[in-house]
């Protein structure tokens, strides 16, 4: 079965440091890929998609994200934290070949910024 | 424009009861999709909708069950309420199928 792994469950840094969130797939066809991300209290909100084309992506709020498809990676990354990114971050997956609305989601990582 | 919004947002039931779950989409969307969120199980697809059809279902029993009505809203209901039923219930709508969704605040069920 299909599924999406995200390898870090807690992370805790400083401000300013930088991130870099994983995630993978078991999947061999055509995939488009999400990052969604739940702050405190508030319901989940897309930070950046990919369907096709560059596959360096840039969202909302200064994340960006890029999809390997030999490693079968779509990493979240931002070059430097704030305290407002403290939230639960979310990789998830659609079978672009399905026809399907249905999202495949990693377990979450939780996000705990310093100041 | 309105987001998805959800009724009602917090919800207690007893064991053996039925509930039904409401979710209104963004305008203009026509799919939408329905999660479970639990902490021990993530975010669960339970299924999909488009144009009053469903298109997907997750493996969840037949308890759970779905509808769409030709404004795109549309309703999920859980019977025989069971304890392990207790969890966060997300809407998401979209344009169409393979697009982005947008997901609702969610109804906190809670089955005692």
């Amino acid at each position: 079965a299909q599924s999406v792994s995200q390898h870090n469950h807690h992370v805790i840094l400083s401000e300013a440091a930088s991130l870099e969130l994983g995630c993978n797939y078991s999947y061999g066809g055509t995939v488009n890929l999400f990052w969604y991300v739940q702050y405190p209290g508030q319901h989940l909100q897309l930070l950046l998609k990919y369907f096709s084309g560059d596959p360096l992506v840039k969202g909302i709020k200064g994340f960006e994200a890029e999809f390997i498809k030999s490693k079968f990676s779509f990493n979240l990354r931002k070059p430097s934290v704030q305290w407002s990114d403290t939230a639960e971050y979310f990789c998830a997956v659609n079978l672009g070949s399905s026809n399907t609305g249905k999202l495949i989601f990693g377990q979450g990582t939780t996000l705990q910024v310093k100041p | 424009k309105a987001g998805v919004t959800q009724t009602p947002r917090y919800l207690i039931k007893t064991r053996g009861q039925q509930v039904t779950l409401s979710c209104s989409p963004i305008s203009g969307h026509r799919s939408v999709s329905w999660y479970q969120q639990t902490p021990g199980q993530g975010l669960q697809f339970l299924f999909e909708y488009f144009s009053e059809t469903q298109r997907n279902k997750g493996n969840f029993p037949g308890r759970f069950s779905g509808r769409q009505f030709s404004n795109s809203r549309s309703e999920m209901n859980v019977s025989t309420l069971e304890l392990g039923d207790s969890a966060l219930y997300l809407c998401a709508s979209s344009l169409g199928v393979n697009d982005e969704q947008y997901f609702g605040p969610g109804t906190r069920l809670t089955v005692t």
